[in-house]
């Protein structure tokens, strides 16, 4: 069976700090990639995602970047947070589709607080 | 660009009542998935519909999908405590990208 893991699960970083949030998936090969974030109380904002190594597709023009160094590793990184980088980060995978989104699962998250 | 919207937002419900959530989705698809999140937590898979007329059960969840409506309808039948959560529908674009469109998510809060 497939599963997903994020790490850490909670991070709390000054403002400016840099971040590296790891996700990676057991049990199934060249999965789509998702990066997520949700703010308090709000709904989901797709932030990057992958449909191969080294392919990302960026949603939100932010401060953050993506990568997918292996098949089933996807890293969310920041060289500077800033306040508003707070939130809920998860992280999801889904099987290839090809024409189409395919159901995604969910990794625990990783719930990051700059201060 | 696909839209998906929920409602209602909130949703606070006695023990034992009925009620319904609503998906509306702007632009043709075919597929559309039902996700829970509880309070701090992930989201967990309820229901995934694939054609239209589709119906799930599970419990006292009951997910359709109207594809020619673009409404997908989450029918909660003697609501209990244990249902209390964030209920979001996604929807898929069809063709076009391997990204699913997240409403906005139903906050239903069940008291005795």
């Amino acid at each position: 069976s497939q599963t997903i893991h994020q790490w850490p699960a909670t991070l709390v970083q000054p403002v400016g700090s840099p971040l590296s949030l790891e996700c990676t998936v057991e049990g199934t090969s060249n999965p789509n990639l998702y990066w997520y974030r949700q703010a308090a109380g709000r709904g989901l904002q797709l932030l990057f995602y992958s449909v191969g190594i080294g392919q990302i597709s960026s949603e939100v023009p932010q401060n953050l970047s993506a990568s997918r160094p292996q098949d089933r590793q996807f890293i969310l990184s920041s060289k500077k947070l800033l306040l508003s980088d707070s939130g809920f980060y998860l992280c999801a995978w889904s099987r290839a589709r090809g024409g189409g989104a395919d159901e995604q699962f969910f990794g625990p998250g990783t719930r990051l607080t700059v201060l | 660009e696909l839209k998906v919207e929920q409602n209602p937002l909130f949703l606070s419900m006695q023990e034992g009542k009925n009620y319904t959530i609503y998906c509306n989705y702007s632009t043709t698809s075919d597929r559309l998935y039902w996700y829970r999140q509880d309070p701090g937590k992930s989201l967990e898979s309820l229901f995934v519909l694939l054609s239209n007329g589709a119906v799930k059960q599970e419990g006292r969840l009951m997910a359709s999908l109207d594809t020619k409506a673009r409404l997908s309808t989450l029918h909660i039948t003697a609501a209990v405590h244990d249902l209390s959560a964030t209920y979001f529908c996604a929807v898929d674009q069809m063709y076009n990208t391997d990204k699913l469109i997240f409403g906005t998510g139903t906050r239903l809060q069940v008291f005795p």
